[in-house]
């Protein structure tokens, strides 16, 4: 069963617009973590963050911010006032205490159109 | 700044050759990691070691081995390639210190089989 999805497929906007990318997980574990990565057209991953199962507090870094949730098993990312730069495909993962490996999401095309 | 180096961005391959795949990082990560992306798929784990000379099954071995004689490489190989290996390859690295910390990735290996 797919523990990670990213629903949206692809999402395009335009330049200035803010947009927010989903990310619902699904785990037995109390403690687990979730990712967000970052994939450019030129392909490298970049990390953007990590947030433990014990810390629901927003974090906002720059025009980026993300919203977990453990109601509703969300972890979801929102870039404000998006640029051309943001355009990549954004990927959300999860690992859980009981196992080492990053379960990832199908990820999200974004498209910043100017 | 963590440096993951995947030795091609590109390669051509016929049918039935073998292929190696290199990646090396500068780091002293433990552990390290090979996916394969593919569209609607997400990435999903061939092999990963988390040691020199040590090496686990991820989700998908089949066709695929691994070699990590020093610490710092860790090489993907295709037997036989055959077509439905055609992928996006990408190799990570991380410390082994807490199971869920964030991985480092390559700039990824585009491997055509033809």
């Amino acid at each position: 069963a797919q523990k990670v999805t990213q629903a949206q497929t692809e999402i395009s906007v335009v330049e200035k617009e803010d947009v927010t990318l989903d990310c619902v997980y699904e785990t037995r574990d109390t403690t687990y973590y979730l990712f967000w990565y970052k994939q450019p057209p030129s392909g490298e991953l970049v990390f953007l963050i990590r947030r433990n199962s014990f810390d629901e507090q927003n974090e906002i870094s720059g025009r980026y911010s993300w919203n977990f949730q453990k109601s509703t098993s969300s972890f979801n990312f929102t870039i404000t006032a998006s640029q051309v730069v943001d355009s990549a495909v954004y990927f959300c993962a999860l690992s859980e205490n009981s196992n080492y490996q990053l379960i990832w999401g199908a990820g999200t095309k974004l498209i910043i159109k100017p | 700044d963590v440096k993951v180096t995947q030795s091609s961005r590109y390669l051509v391959k016929r049918t039935g050759e073998k292929v190696f795949l290199e990646c090396v990082q500068d780091m002293d990560h433990e552990n390290m990691f090979w996916y394969r992306q593919d569209p609607g798929l997400g990435l999903r784990l061939i092999y990963f070691s988390y040691d020199v000379k040590m090496k686990e099954k991820g989700d998908i071995p089949e066709g695929y081995s691994v070699s990590r004689e020093k610490k710092e490489r860790f090489s993907l190989i295709l037997e036989s390639a055959s077509t439905n290996q055609t992928s996006m390859y990408l190799c990570a690295s991380g410390f082994s210190t807490g199971r869920n910390t964030e991985a480092f990735f390559g700039q990824g290996t585009r491997l055509t089989v033809v």
